[in-house]
């Protein structure tokens, strides 16, 4: 079974520094997806970014980006320059290609951004 | 495109009451599916369909729990005989195809009391 692991509960960065989230997942799976999403407070979880396995270069998007490592199943989310409106909860999810096509999500990490 | 609709926002009941909650979903997309989430925690998956078709439920949905999607539209789902331990954010979210990104709704809180 596959499982998804996000080790930080929470995190704290000042205004316009760079912060990384960390992922790992276990899987035997060669294909699947890979995501995160952001959920603010009291608000409807949106995508982030978006990693396909057989990709070999990093995601991007904007201020967000990701290091994928496949061989060690490591999934990494780097902020540049954060803002206040990044402060979020981050989810980590793993998909499998099949017919299924189900999220498999990690606990979260809370992510404080200060003034 | 005006996302994926849930109601109602909020719900508080008391236990041993049926409550339903209603799920919109992006007009286009084909896919539904249910979630649980509770505090600190990442989604849950209860269910989820194919057009009208529900392809599979978790083992999280007791058979108190049933979820319907007449005519591929929008979705219900119901909780029969609530207990404190449904308490918790119900999220809808709908997709296009099986591999294309879920679209979220804000979701129903659901307090039993």
């Amino acid at each position: 079974a596959q499982t998804v692991t996000q080790s930080q509960p929470e995190m704290s960065v000042q205004e316009a520094e760079t912060v990384t989230l960390s992922c790992t997942y276990d899987t035997s799976e060669n294909n699947y997806y890979l995501f995160w999403y952001k959920q603010p407070p009291s608000r409807q979880m949106i995508l982030v970014i978006r990693q396909e396995a057989y990709k070999q270069q990093n995601a991007t998007e904007n201020r967000f980006s990701v290091n994928f490592q496949k061989a060690a199943k490591s999934f990494s989310l780097k902020i540049s320059d954060s803002q206040l409106g990044d402060t979020a909860m981050y989810f980590c999810a793993f998909m499998r290609m099949d017919s299924n096509y189900q999220l498999i999500w990690g606990a979260g990490t809370k992510l404080i951004i200060k003034p | 495109d005006t996302g994926v609709s849930q109601n109602p926002r909020h719900k508080i009941t008391k236990r041993g009451q049926n409550v339903t909650f209603r799920c919109d979903p992006i007009s286009e997309h084909n896919r539904l599916y249910w979630y649980r989430q509770t505090l600190g925690q990442g989604p849950e998956f209860l269910t989820y369909f194919q057009n009208e078709a529900q392809l599979e439920k978790s083992r999280l949905l007791s058979d108190r729990f049933s979820a319907e999607r007449p005519k591929g539209s929008f979705s219900t789902l119901e909780i029969q005989r609530t207990e404190q331990g449904d308490s918790a954010m119900y999220l809808c979210a709908s997709s296009w195809t099986g591999d294309s990104p879920l679209h979220f709704g804000n979701g129903t809180r659901l307090t039993v009391t």
